[in-house]
């Protein structure tokens, strides 16, 4: 149980284009979803945490209008990244707390993005 | 290809006591390991992170863990617990590009 469906595991896009990234809980609800971005040999870093219903909080230093986050219903997350050029080429990676029942977060495995 | 395994979804120790979260990783190349907390209601944060040289690696918070390769090894102790330490731990390995791979994480419980 508890599983994260992270869609697709790798994208190539071409610089000026969008991505969206999914992250799905296939098996609870999940109020709230992580969304990180990984740099090679450092730690992770949080973008964002969205609530299902309600606009996403952005850590300082995210740009909210180009890393667009849309979290409709409690078993879906949405990351949009608008405009894409190559330094947003990165391993994004989110996670979903599991409401209810024993609690505790969830990863998705994570989605390589290239931008050429 | 790289997995990590935590051993325990949920472990209890007393408020005091010595803490003890078990991580197993394999990789096919020196890998970089990384211990995360996760509060409710927060994002993660980094405890502490092994690359490369000294294989006992100190953290914040009192926090160490010990790159043990032959074992493929990298467990996170503290020795006394406090009850500000209850919360979800996760182990994760990279091989030095930017995918990481986490452990199913293990929830810590402090007994008063």
């Amino acid at each position: 149980g508890a599983v994260v469906s992270q869609h697709p595991s790798w994208v190539i896009c071409k610089s000026g284009t969008s991505v969206k990234i999914e992250c799905r809980s296939l098996d609870f609800q999940a109020t709230t979803m992580f969304w990180y971005r990984q740099f090679p040999k450092q730690s992770l870093m949080l973008m964002a945490t969205s609530n299902e219903g309600s606009k996403a909080t952005y850590e300082q230093g995210v740009e909210k209008d180009k890393f667009l986050i849309n979290h409709a219903s409690l078993t879906l997350s949405t990351l949009t990244v608008t405009s894409a050029h190559p330094e947003d080429s990165s391993f994004y990676i989110c996670s979903a707390e599991r409401t209810g029942g024993a609690g505790g977060y969830t990863f998705g495995s994570g989605t390589r993005l290239t931008v050429v | 290809a790289q997995s990590v395994t935590q051993l325990g979804s949920h472990v209890s120790v007393s408020e005091g006591a010595l803490v003890l979260l078990r991580c197993n990783y394999s990789s096919s190349v020196p890998p970089y390991l990384f211990w995360y907390v996760q509060y409710p209601n927060q994002g993660l944060q980094l405890l502490l992170k092994y690359t490369t040289g000294a294989t006992l690696v100190k953290g914040i918070n009192g926090f160490e863990a010990e790159f043990k390769k032959s074992e493929t090894s990298f467990h996170l102790t503290k020795p006394s617990a406090h009850m500000s330490d209850a919360a979800e731990y996760f182990c994760a390995v990279s091989e030095g590009d930017d995918k990481i791979i986490f452990g199913k994480g293990t929830r810590l419980h402090i007994l008063p």
